[in-house]
């Protein structure tokens, strides 16, 4: 996962308070995302931008916001935590072509909302 | 929005034996991309074999191949000589080449029976 840095790995919350889990690349790729992960569900994505300054929303982005201010970094921020997110998060990279290069993703960072 | 389908939630195999996962999605376009990803109990997300729609020779790693039927828009993934670090839950992605979304599938829980 070299090149995808996500912090913090683990977080415990109590439901109502915020946080935010913060992403970093350095491999210059255009495009970043946020998913979650729940067991039986797959890999969601909640937001993802295909450039610096551009955010779009995903399959599930309620209860998130995201910020691109930059190429290296995307954050996600949970507001007002509920039990319903305690997931798995993965930022990921992909570089922005038609090459059908793949797609790169963070260790992971585990929330649970109490 | 494209659908990827997992239909075999959890698959077993002995180990040196062949298994197949079965990935099928959904799409109008004609030209895209297929992935397999295997994420071991790490979490890591590790890329495993990639398709491009257009290309009719299937891909092959090692001992990883695929059989992509593009009418039937069915991507499995053959794994042969199966080993016990191939344990792992395994997920089917398409990207557009239109755009910058990965979807995934639900996943497959695949056990190596030593």
């Amino acid at each position: 996962n070299a090149g995808v840095t996500q912090t913090p790995k683990f977080q415990v919350l109590k439901t109502g308070q915020s946080m935010t889990l913060q992403c970093a690349q350095d491999m210059n790729h255009n495009s970043m995302y946020w998913y979650r992960q729940d067991p039986g569900m797959g890999l969601r994505l909640i937001y993802y931008s295909a450039s610096e300054g551009t955010t779009d929303k995903g399959e599930v982005p309620n209860g998130y916001n995201v910020s691109r201010l930059n190429k290296r970094e995307f954050s996600l921020r949970l507001e007002s935590a509920a039990p319903s997110q305690t997931s798995v998060y993965f930022c990921a990279i992909s570089p922005r072509d038609r090459a059908g290069n793949t797609i790169y993703f963070g260790e992971g960072s585990w929330l649970t909302v109490v | 929005a494209q659908t990827v389908t997992q239909s075999q939630p959890e698959m077993s195999v002995q180990e040196a034996e062949t298994v197949t996962l079965s990935c099928t999605y959904d799409t109008s376009e004609s030209d895209y991309y297929l992935f397999w990803y295997k994420q071991p109990p790490s979490r890591q997300m590790i890329l495993v074999i990639r398709q491009e729609a257009y290309k009719q020779q299937n891909a092959t790693e090692n001992r990883f191949s695929v059989n992509f039927q593009k009418a039937a828009k069915s991507f499995s993934l053959k794994i042969s000589d199966s080993q016990l670090g191939d344990a792992a839950m395994y997920f089917c992605a398409y990207r557009s080449s239109y755009g910058n979304q990965f979807y995934f599938g639900t996943g497959t829980s695949l056990t190596v029976i030593p």
